[in-house]
């Protein structure tokens, strides 16, 4: 079992449309990284949320952290096909030097 | 602009084989992880090294060892490999200093067992 879960696991939309994936924990982390992954490359880093119930945004992507946080949400407002790929949360333990991966969204965004 | 670099990218193994997986980094940064990741399971840490002559289990690290050689270098080593163990081994290094840090990822070794 994983200490992140995250849901969905699959999701498959149509260009323009809005979705939510969602990152949780029966744990507390001291900050929650989000990372988008592309076939055949290592994760990529999209954004870093540290205060309980912290809300960043970046351009069509809305990232949340849960106010007890141990949870998280990434929000995408009218999807494009070039933000297909697989989506990651990470959580770090109080010392930062410890991460702590979800199973992955794997998002397909059809044109 | 070299960042993290694996080698090799790819290797095919008989159970019971041994290897090492290389990892370096030319970006000065304090701790290096090894990950794996398999189909639904994201990436689980194997080892990590918070500084230059340390290092640490995480979650899965039975069947492996690591060398951290020097800051630059952090190397991955299957003593005796085994079907379980084919997966994607993914290198990544990160400067600790700041909280917010992001870790940066090689592009990752394919290593199937047989």
């Amino acid at each position: 079992t994983q200490l992140l879960e995250q849901s969905p696991q699959f999701l498959s939309i149509q260009e323009g449309e809005n979705l939510t994936v969602y990152c949780n924990s029966s744990s507390v982390f001291s900050s929650l990284q989000w990372y988008r992954q592309e076939p055949g490359e290592g994760p990529v880093l999209l954004v870093t949320v540290v205060t309980g119930g912290e809300v960043k945004k970046l351009k069509r992507l809305t990232f949340q952290f849960g106010d007890a946080r141990k949870d998280s949400s990434l929000h995408i407002t009218a999807a494009q096909p070039g933000d297909t790929g697989l989506y990651l949360c990470a959580g770090a333990e109080s010392n930062f030097n410890k991460f702590y991966f979800g199973s992955g969204t794997k998002l397909n965004v059809k044109p | 602009n070299a960042g993290v670099t694996q080698t090799p990218k790819f290797q095919v193994l008989k159970t019971g084989q041994s290897m090492t997986l290389q990892c370096a980094q030319d970006m000065n940064h304090n701790s290096m992880y090894w990950y794996r990741q398999d189909p639904g399971m994201g990436l689980r840490l194997i080892y990590y090294s918070a500084s230059e002559g340390t290092t640490d289990k995480g979650e899965v690290p039975n069947g492996y060892n690591v060398s951290r050689l020097n800051k630059r270098e952090f190397s991955l080593r299957l003593e005796s490999a085994a079907p379980s163990q084919t997966s994607v081994y993914f290198c990544a290094s990160r400067d600790r200093q700041a909280f917010n840090q992001p870790q940066h990822f090689g592009d990752g070794t394919r290593l199937s067992i047989l």
